[in-house]
């Protein structure tokens, strides 16, 4: 019972492809991200979503595109892949708790290996 | 916007000692600072975390403290086994819990 799942696991591609990224969770959480890990294991937010609607938007190239159909789900599409691409994408969900209750914390997937050759 | 520096970005120690990574926030809105630890190829795992309005948090060998004044906390680590050795994230949100800003991570090696 994966409660954050993201498919697939390894992806290995051509510059130039189009490839897209699932991520589904089962915590019944608000709020689903997703996080770009290099090399150098920096973690950096690329986008968040509350209840399907886009909250946050790092500086991303818009070949990147998120598509959230509903909460328990956010997808990842890539166009145009480049070299620099090549990272672990990790999928994340938690609980928007803006009161003294609860926790904030954040359930990661297993991440997703893009290596663009 | 928030930045969060963490220190040292690797760190040695044998196993049974202490080992302790500082990190720094800009934001003072920031108000939840968790801690995750991630093995080779897995995902980060959050191991501890402390709240705006607590100074000190201890669960068995690690502690988390917190100085909102200076805008840095401390995770500690005590008696160090093998499987401790991981690379350790801290992290800064506001509303505990919206807009992660994660430290550059510290490679904490223990040695037998």
């Amino acid at each position: 019972d994966t409660a954050v799942s993201q498919t697939p696991k390894y992806l290995v591609t051509q510059m130039g492809n189009d490839k897209s990224i699932k991520c589904e969770q089962n915590l019944g959480h608000d709020t689903m991200y997703w996080y770009k890990q290099d090399s150098k294991k920096f973690l950096k937010i690329m986008f968040s979503y509350n209840n399907k609607e886009l909250i946050i938007n790092e500086t991303v190239p818009n070949r990147f595109s998120p598509k959230s159909p509903d909460k328990a789900h956010l997808n990842l599409h890539i166009n145009s892949l480049e070299l620099g691409d090549s990272a672990v994408y990790f999928c994340a969900s938690s609980h928007m708790d803006r009161g003294q209750m609860g926790t904030g914390e954040l359930f990661f997937g297993e991440g997703s290996r893009l290596t663009v050759l | 916007g928030e930045n969060v520096e963490q220190h040292p970005s690797t760190l040695s120690v044998q196993e049974g000692d202490s080992a302790v990574i500082k990190c720094t926030y800009s934001d003072s809105a920031s108000n939840y600072f968790p801690w995750y630890k991630q093995e080779l190829g897995k995902r980060p795992q959050l191991i501890i975390d402390i709240r705006s309005n607590v100074g000190e948090k201890k669960d068995q060998r690690i502690a988390v403290t917190l100085n909102k004044t200076a805008k840095h906390f401390s995770l500690h680590i005590t008696e160090t086994q093998p499987e401790d050795s991981a690379v350790y994230f801290c992290a800064a949100s506001r509303d505990y819990g919206q807009n992660f800003v994660f430290g550059p991570g510290t490679r904490l090696s223990v040695l037998p």
